[in-house]
């Protein structure tokens, strides 16, 4: 059984603080990873994919991924109230297995 | 373009009633996903598509079946609905099936009493 493993939160940190994420995944083979974020009653949006170790940033967004360690993080910097959601860690070689999600509550 | 297109957006059933949820997508994305979202849960992929006529089976498959007659269409199927299928049901698209964006629809949420 393949799985992803995230905790569920809540993670609160005050507006303008890194917010740090973090996903583990159990198969080995893998070989793409996502960070999607969920508002609450919304579908999934992408925000980050990631596809070989080490860092990839997009603005206030870093996916960390270390396959070595099977271990995949998301930094969110300067994090603002409307980045408040819940954030599923994807991963996969053709078929993506979801993680539980990590609710994220910035407070301002 | 309008992306991923579901109906409906919220449906009650009763038990062992059956019912189509219906998915659309204009982006001409060949492969196509089903998956069901519990409260508090992740993503649970229930079948998927990877073009017209070919379709195969996701993590959680019992209860449901779909077809794919066309690219844009990729509907799902649940026959004699049972309280345990309670869930919110997202449809998906891709480009590719690896190392590729999936594009969800907004989501139908279904309740059997």
């Amino acid at each position: 059984q393949k799985e992803v493993e995230q905790n569920s939160g809540p993670l609160s940190v005050p507006e303008g603080a890194i917010a740090s994420l973090n996903c583990t995944y159990s198969d080995r083979g893998s070989q793409s990873f996502f960070w999607y974020r969920q508002y609450s009653g919304k579908s999934p949006e992408l925000i980050m994919s990631i596809y070989s170790n080490g860092d990839k940033e997009d603005g206030r967004f870093t996916a960390q991924l270390n396959k070595a360690s099977q271990y995949v993080s998301l930094l969110i910097r300067d994090s603002q109230p409307s980045d408040s959601a819940t954030y599923l860690c994807a991963v996969g070689f053709q078929k993506l297995v979801f993680g539980t999600g990590t609710r994220l509550l910035v407070s301002p | 373009n309008a992306g991923v297109t579901q109906t409906p957006k919220f449906r009650i059933l009763k038990i062992g009633q059956s019912m189509t949820l219906q998915c659309t997508q204009d982006m001409n994305h060949n492969y196509m996903y089903w998956y069901r979202q519990d409260p508090g849960m992740g993503l649970k992929l229930i079948y998927y598509s990877v073009g017209a006529g070919i379709t195969d089976k996701g993590e959680v498959p019992n209860g449901y079946n779909v077809s794919r007659s066309t690219t844009e269409d990729f509907p799902l199927r649940l026959e004699l609905a049972a309280p345990s299928q309670t869930s919110v049901y997202f449809c998906a698209s891709s480009y590719r099936l690896r190392d590729e964006t999936q594009y969800f629809g907004p989501g139908t949420r279904l309740l059997v009493l």
